[in-house]
């Protein structure tokens, strides 16, 4: 068990819907990191926030947004779904930089 | 650019031989390589990272910055050691660089 959690598990949706994935960094855990794993693009990293401020962006499209709220947790949102937003998002945390990020179980996204 | 090669997509042994997987890098600054292993689409787990240069299950990863290599190395496999295994490296801007990762199987 990394310490991140990440819910839900799996999920379930249509084209053109909107979905919230939620992640709980490590305790102490200051940096959250968002990154998408599927078949054609491979492990791609999406978003980076330090304590409440976005840090760092990948190639994110503008579809998804994501936050870190007061209580360090962080969710990422994802609209206008289309079929190949199908992947599994994963979250991972770390204390700072230059400390190693450690991965959630991640949340495998299937759009139908 | 900033890249990470795994030139192997499929790497099979037979149990107790030798495994080194392959990872080459591109990066101006002075790079942070890691190892990453993924069992069965499950989540990421750390594996090693060069800066402690430890042995973690058996493995070991030397960086070598002439070659830019991150080769990982473990003298004899074992069939617990069939997963996905991701070389990646982080930037500058704290965000990791994967390479498309290669699948390690042990036969019996």
């Amino acid at each position: 068990d990394s310490g991140v959690t990440q819910t839900p598990k799996h999920l379930i949706t249509a084209t053109g819907q909107r979905v919230t994935l939620r992640c709980s960094p490590r305790s102490g855990d200051l940096s959250v990191y968002w990154y998408q794993q599927s078949l054609d693009q491979g492990l791609q990293f999406l978003i980076q926030y330090y304590n409440g401020e976005e840090r760092a962006k990948g190639n994110i499209l503008e579809r998804f947004s994501a936050q870190q709220f007061p209580d360090l947790h962080s969710e990422l949102n994802l609209s206008s779904l289309e079929l190949g937003d199908s992947a599994l998002y994963f979250c991972a945390s770390s204390p700072s930089r230059n400390q190693p990020q450690h991965f959630g179980d991640g949340t495998r996204l299937s759009i139908l | 650019a900033q890249r990470v090669t795994q030139p192997e997509k499929l790497l099979s042994v037979f149990k107790g031989a030798p495994v080194e997987l392959k990872c080459n890098y591109s990066y101006s600054g002075s790079p942070e390589l890691f190892w990453y292993v993924q069992y069965s689409r499950q989540r990421l787990q750390l594996l090693l990272r060069h800066i402690s240069r430890e042995s973690i299950k058996g493995f070991t990863a030397d960086l070598n910055k002439g070659e830019t290599s991150f080769h990982l190395k473990k003298p004899f496999a074992q069939e617990e050691d069939s997963a996905m295994y991701y070389c990646a490296l982080r930037d500058n801007t704290d965000k990791l660089i994967f390479g498309t990762g290669t699948r390690l199987q042990v036969f019996p």
